[in-house]
């Protein structure tokens, strides 16, 4: 069975940088094919996805946050870890971290979310 | 990034079915893509419930009941989810997807109620 479950700050001030993990099981990161992403919704809005790491390393970020977004996974701990600098009030979101099961797949599996507040 | 267009709201009764529509830009036509569909009740998180890129190449997600089913409408360049036998409990926030070049892009949502 899979899972996933974010963790991090609920309020972080503008300017901060936001540092999220997503600690899975019921799966290993090193397995060709799947990848892990990140996708955010804001109160009473739409999805956005942000970013996704594949089992080889390789990385895709949404073009508009590209230099404010990093991505890591640590295999051994079964974590990935998203970073977000400079936040905004209008980063105030949900935060969620998913599953791909393969290239050009969807996420079948979600974490149940953390909100994250931007607020001084 | 592209934006992927669904009608913010939509409602049919009981036993009825629901057309849910997502309108890819002109510029990205929908026969190279995979659409992926996902439903979002409140405080949840979305549960991925299938992708359609053609008749012949469509999959339902794990538990994903029958009744929920893909297609799409090339002139409209749109993909479309259909819902039929309509329940109560499918009253909720569907959303679109695909992946681009530039990664994944979610359509705005739409709000289905279940009169």
């Amino acid at each position: 069975q899979i899972t996933l479950k974010e963790s991090g700050p609920t309020l972080v001030k503008p300017t901060q940088t936001l540092t999220l993990t997503c600690t899975f099981s019921g799966f290993s990161l090193s397995t060709s094919g799947l990848g892990v992403g990140w996708i955010r919704q804001p109160p009473g809005k739409a999805l956005e996805w942000l970013a996704l790491i594949y089992w080889d390393n390789d990385k895709r970020f949404r073009p508009s946050l590209k230099t404010r977004l990093t991505i890591t996974k640590d295999t051994s701990k079964n974590q990935v870890v998203l970073r977000m600098t400079n936040m905004d009030p209008v980063d105030t979101a949900t935060y969620f971290c998913a599953h791909r099961p393969r290239v050009g797949a969807h996420f079948d599996v979600w974490g149940q979310g953390t909100l994250v507040t931007v607020s001084s | 990034q592209p934006v992927l267009t669904q009608p913010p709201s939509s409602s049919a009764s009981p036993g009825e079915s629901a057309r849910l529509t997502c309108t890819l830009p002109s510029d990205i036509n929908i026969g190279g893509y995979n659409v992926y569909w996902y439903q979002q009740k409140p405080g949840s998180p979305p549960r991925y419930l299938l992708y359609y890129y053609s008749d012949s190449d469509t999959g339902q997600g794990s538990g994903v009941p029958s009744r929920f089913s893909g297609s799409r409408n090339a002139s409209a360049n749109a993909g479309i989810l259909l819902i039929s036998g309509l329940q109560s409990e499918d009253e909720a926030d569907y959303y679109c997807m695909i992946w681009s070049n530039n990664g994944g892009v979610f359509g705005g949502g739409t709000r289905l109620t279940v009169l």
